[in-house]
């Protein structure tokens, strides 16, 4: 079964709301969550790294207070995007690495956004 | 140039037979990833490597630690192994467990 949980896996949303992705690990502890995107046919595009109990750690050119990320807990760390636009729809994906040193690493199923 | 480079970006093949992917990278790493991502978008991690040779099944990858370089190979194909492989590399700084990911490689498996 999942490791890394990540939920809604598909959700549409009109142009100016907020929408909320979440990243669960299920069965281990994870102080450091990632979050991705990922337009069509390309790779992986870092966004973020997500700290438990401390501010996210944005990459380059992605805007924080578009894309808020909340690590509460050592098993959730949760992306909004706030105020969506078209050019926000995107794949979205989280992955978690369990085990410092074994280097485990799981992705989520990822989170489809169309934003109309 | 890209930290990680994958060749080749696209390949087809007939079921049955011996596939390789190659991945270079320019950096210091402390660990390679092989991921396979199908196309409803989920992404597994099939091998992390560090050195030598892993083999999972019909899969098989392999590190050369001083030529930067690492090879996935899968034997017997099948269609259901068609999807895009990325190769993913951490780096060797420590504490730094953020990926550098390579473009991807589209398999496509025919009956």
């Amino acid at each position: 079964g999942a490791v890394v949980s990540q939920h809604p896996s598909r959700v549409i949303c009109k142009s100016g709301t907020s929408v909320k992705i979440e990243c669960r690990s299920l069965d281990f502890q994870a102080t450091t969550m990632f979050w991705y995107r990922q337009f069509p046919k390309q790779s992986l595009m870092l966004m973020a790294t997500s700290n438990e109990g401390s501010k996210a750690t944005y990459e380059q050119g992605v805007e924080k207070d578009k894309f808020l990320i909340n690590h509460a807990s050592l098993t959730l760390s949760t992306l909004t995007v706030t105020s969506a636009h078209p050019e926000d729809s995107s794949f979205y994906i989280c992955s978690a690495t369990r085990g410092r040193w074994t280097g485990e690493l799981f992705f989520g199923e990822g989170s489809r956004l169309t934003v109309l | 140039k890209n930290e990680v480079e994958q060749s080749p970006q696209n390949l087809t093949a007939q079921e049955g037979e011996f596939i390789t992917i190659n991945c270079s990278y320019s950096v210091g790493i402390s660990a390679l990833h092989w991921l396979q991502q199908h196309p409803g978008g989920g992404i597994v991690s099939l091998f992390m490597l560090s050195s030598g040779k892993k083999k999972h099944g019909r899969l098989i990858a392999t590190i050369n630690i001083q030529e930067k370089h690492s090879s996935l190979h899968i034997t017997a194909s099948h269609p259901r192994d068609s999807a895009v492989y990325i190769c993913a590399v951490r780096s060797a700084n420590f504490g730094n467990e953020k990926l550098t990911f390579g473009t991807g490689t589209r398999l496509t498996i025919i009956p």
